[in-house]
């Protein structure tokens, strides 16, 4: 069965430092890659998805992430973080082949921005 | 570690048929989602429900959608007539409150319908 670990759980930094979010995923075949944001208050809203193609790829407020297939990572990035980064972030991985498996959350990290 | 439990796994249903899917959250939260995926596309929000009643629902969440929380534990989707498009997986959370408190998935339920 696929697994989604997030290395942290809680983390906190200040406005204008730079992000990165780590996602390690087990499953060794053709998957799909998302990032979820949950803002306070808020449902989840899709940050970004990786599907095929340049292994790089831009989100919605200055987010991005990176599939790298030999380490199954998919680490999101974002250079200089803001106050209102501050939520909760879940990466996702879908099997292509989907049954029972389907799409598998991490635990989720929940980010805390310092003005 | 709580978890937010989901039963079954896996749910077959023919068209038209009603379906229950259900889901116990962390016992001391006190918000819950439901949200959905259908196979190669995005998590979907449906609904969310605190102190017994919807706070928020999608525009999926059509009359056909209902949720409930029938004990001091469980936490249902019923879909009152299955279309083949509900097919997808289905995805409970729950969290303490709404800021800054971490959101916790189910492991989702997987509903075919055929």
């Amino acid at each position: 069965a696929q697994s989604v670990s997030q290395h942290n759980h809680h983390v906190i930094l200040s406005e204008a430092a730079s992000l990165e979010l780590g996602c390690n995923y087990s499953y060794g075949g053709t998957v799909n890659l998302f990032w979820y944001v949950q803002y306070p208050g808020q449902h989840l809203q899709l940050l970004l998805k990786y599907f095929s193609g340049d292994p790089l790829v831009k989100g919605i407020k200055g987010f991005e992430a990176e599939f790298i297939k030999s380490k199954f990572s998919f680490n999101l990035r974002k250079p200089s973080v803001q106050w209102s980064d501050t939520a909760e972030y879940f990466c996702a991985v879908e099997n292509r082949g989907g049954g029972a498996d389907g799409l598998t959350f991490g635990k989720g990290t929940h980010l805390i921005i310092q003005p | 570690e709580p978890e937010v439990t989901q039963t079954p796994s896996h749910q077959v249903t023919q068209m038209g048929q009603e379906v229950i899917l259900r889901c116990v959250p962390i016992s001391n939260h006190l918000y819950f989602y439901w949200y959905r995926q259908i196979l190669g596309q995005k998590v979907e929000f449906l609904v969310s429900f605190y102190n017994n009643e919807i706070s928020e629902k999608s525009e999926i969440f059509d009359d056909q959608f209902s949720v409930e929380r029938p004990d001091g534990s469980n936490f249902t989707l019923k879909i009152r007539s299955t279309k083949l498009e509900d097919s997808a997986m289905y995805f409970c959370a729950s969290t303490l409150t709404e800021k800054n408190s971490p959101l916790h998935f189910g492991n989702g339920t997987r509903l075919t319908v055929t």
